[in-house]
């Protein structure tokens, strides 16, 4: 069944400093990831996508880290502006099938 | 200007009733998806279609129906068997290999 009050995770930054994301996701097969922000009553806005040929993958003041050792991924955000602040989704995709699953969020909360 | 239309952009749905809400692209991306959002919590996957004329169940199905008759559209009915519709539903599209490009949304609420 749905899970009901179900609360994303919260981050609070001050602004200025990096913030660190974490996901971990879930089955071992996936060999593409993607990095989401959605803010308040809009659809995600695409990052930054990673494939599992790589570890690391660095944009515009954010960089994705992938370890897939432990089915952990990670999104730095280098000094975090108040415009980050948002809700921010992993996703994975496996194979050659197109289905894209999502993780839970986390709550990006950037302090002025 | 490309990109991927959802509408309406609020939808309300009496007791019983079936209602579509539309979704349309004119990325000629191949893949497109419908996900729902409850508040506070993530996107979960209703269908998702590879190619024209097919698609394939996501994780929450059962009670909605999608058609894919061209490659610009993916509508999705929910029919009067979902029995809790209000959501933010979130229409998306991909070509192959690469990440989802989202529409703004369609807010379902039941009167």
């Amino acid at each position: 069944g749905e899970s009901v009050g179900l609360h994303l995770p919260t981050l609070s930054v001050q602004e200025g400093d990096n913030s660190i994301i974490n996901c971990a996701y879930s089955n071992s097969a996936s060999d593409y990831f993607i990095w989401y922000k959605q803010e308040s009553g809009k659809g995600p806005q695409f990052i930054i996508d990673i494939r599992s040929n790589m570890d690391k993958r660095q944009g515009q003041r954010v960089t994705v880290l992938l370890n897939k050792t432990v089915k952990h991924l990670s999104l730095q955000i280098a000094a975090t502006q108040p415009g980050d602040s948002a809700v921010y989704f992993c996703a994975e995709k496996s194979g050659g099938y197109q289905k894209v699953t999502f993780g839970i969020g986390t709550k990006l909360q950037v302090i002025p | 200007d490309g990109g991927i239309t959802q509408s309406p952009k609020y939808l309300f749905r009496k007791e019983g009733q079936n209602v579509t809400l539309s979704c349309e692209q004119n990325l000629n991306h191949d893949a497109m998806y419908w996900y729902r959002q409850d508040p506070g919590q993530g996107l979960r996957l209703i269908y998702y279609s590879q190619i024209v004329n097919d698609f394939q169940k996501g994780d929450i199905a059962e009670g909605y129906s999608v058609s894919r008759e061209k490659k610009e559209s993916f509508p999705l009915t929910v029919t009067s068997a979902q029995k809790n519709p209000t959501a933010f539903y979130l229409c998306a599209s991909s070509n192959p290999g690469l990440a989802p490009y989202f529409g703004a949304g369609t807010r379902l609420s039941v009167l």
